[in-house]
Formats: structure tokens, C-alpha cells, sequence
């Protein structure tokens, strides 16, 4: 059973909206992660998340991006004014617990796949 | 970023064989290391990993060897069995705990 399950599976949207993708976790995590994989392409990190802060963002989570935990469960990903390239499989990850999975591994969601046309 | 490369973009291997792949990496600096499987339309799943102070740490049919020297990583996969066909990424850990993949090996097992 996955650590999270992420909604939608598969988004499709028109270039310039804005899109909300959701990750829920099966149980209490405190670190959550983002990652991106345009087809074809590797795992790409975006963004990293503990104590409802940003703790670590890469290049490519410009201002165009955003993440929130608005009800202390669900964790999003914002993309405003979505453009081309924003096509992708975007992945939600959370860090192992102690005590339990090993601390520093991540499992993933299944993705969403986000369509811009 | 740091930089995660794989020699090889596709492999393939009759069912029984045993496989490699193999991964470099740039950041000498980086003290974890994790190997990921992804099959289609799935998300990455944790295959095994290994910290920088070991040279070879074993799984269930799965060793990874570690070569500090040439900032190499490998992943052996004993008998390998059709489920094992998938895309196979290392990935080198940050010290966010971030997570920079490299491009991946497709491993198609033939029957």
C-alpha cells in the first residue's frame, strides 16, 4: 500500500490556467517533497517541505509554483498560468518515519500527470 | 544541482542472467546514495541503498557496490526475473535530504 496517493491521476488544462495537484499521505509524515518528470526524462526535484516551511526548492519551482498543507493533511502543488512545458508527471514523496521505515528513504505517489495544451 | 549520470541507457538480459547497471556521480561530497525502480506509469519505488563509508551492501537478490574512488555506483540484480523489466535510477542524496536522480537504465528482461 503507497505512503500517499496523489489526485488527479491525470490532469488536462489550457496553457495560462491554473492547476492544483494534491498529495495525501496514509499516515503523519513531516517532510513531503515534489518532483517532476517531463517523458522520457529523469525524476527532477522541486521542492522540499517540513513544518509547513519550504525547506529546500530547486531551480526550476520558480515563482510560478507554490505548495501549502491547507487543512494539516493534504499537501498541494500550485502551478499558476501553466505553460507548455510545465507537461509532466509531477510526484509527491514523503520521507520514512522513525521507528518504523528507514529515515531517509522517500516513497512516492503514483503521480499526476499534467497535460497543458 | 549535483550531477547523477548513467552509463547506459538501455539494457537488456535473458531471464535467469544476472544484470548491472552502473551509475557515476559528480558531487565527491555526497555521503548517501539510493537506487530506484520505476515501471510504467507507476511512481519510483526504494529498490536499496548505502552511505559513503561502505563499499557493498546487499538486498534481496539486489547488491549495490559503491566506488568512492571513481565516484561510481553499481546495482547487480541476482537471476533476474521479467518483473524486474523497468526503468532503474540511482540517485544521489543532498543535504536536504533532497533527492537528484540520474537519466535512468531501461532493463528489459527477455523470457
Amino acid at each position: 500500500e503507497p505512503e500517499v496517493t496523489q489526485t488527479p491521476s491525470h490532469q488536462v488544462t489550457q496553457m495560462g490556467q491554473e492547476v492544483i495537484l494534491r498529495c495525501v499521505p496514509i499516515s503523519n509524515h513531516l517532510y513531503f517533497y515534489w518532483y517532476r518528470q517531463i517523458l522520457g526524462q529523469k525524476v527532477e526535484f522541486l521542492v522540499s517541505f517540513y513544518n509547513n516551511e519550504i525547506s529546500e526548492k530547486s531551480e526550476i519551482f520558480d515563482d510560478q509554483f507554490s505548495v501549502e498543507r491547507p487543512d494539516g493533511s493534504n499537501f498541494t502543488l500550485k502551478i499558476r498560468s501553466t505553460k507548455l512545458e510545465d507537461s509532466a508527471m509531477y510526484f509527491c514523496a514523503v520521507r520514512g518515519q522513525r521507528g518504523g521505515l528507514a529515515k531517509n528513504i522517500q516513497y512516492f505517489g503514483a503521480g499526476t500527470r499534467l497535460s497543458v495544451l | 544541482g549535483e550531477s547523477v549520470g548513467l552509463h547506459l541507457p538501455t539494457l537488456s538480459v535473458q531471464e535467469g542472467d544476472n544484470s548491472i547497471i552502473n551509475c557515476a556521480y559528480s558531487n565527491s561530497a555526497s555521503d548517501y546514495f539510493i537506487w530506484y525502480k520505476q515501471e510504467s506509469g507507476k511512481g519510483p519505488q526504494f529498490i536499496i541503498d548505502i552511505r559513503s563509508n561502505m563499499d557493498k551492501r546487499q538486498g534481496q537478490r539486489v547488491t549495490v557496490l559503491l566506488n568512492k574512488t571513481v565516484k561510481h555506483l553499481s546495482l547487480q540484480i541476482a537471476a533476474t526475473q521479467p518483473g524486474d523489466s523497468a526503468v532503474y535510477f540511482c540517485a544521489e542524496v543532498g543535504t536536504g535530504n533532497q533527492f537528484y536522480f540520474g537519466t535512468g537504465t531501461s532493463l528489459t528482461v527477455i523470457p
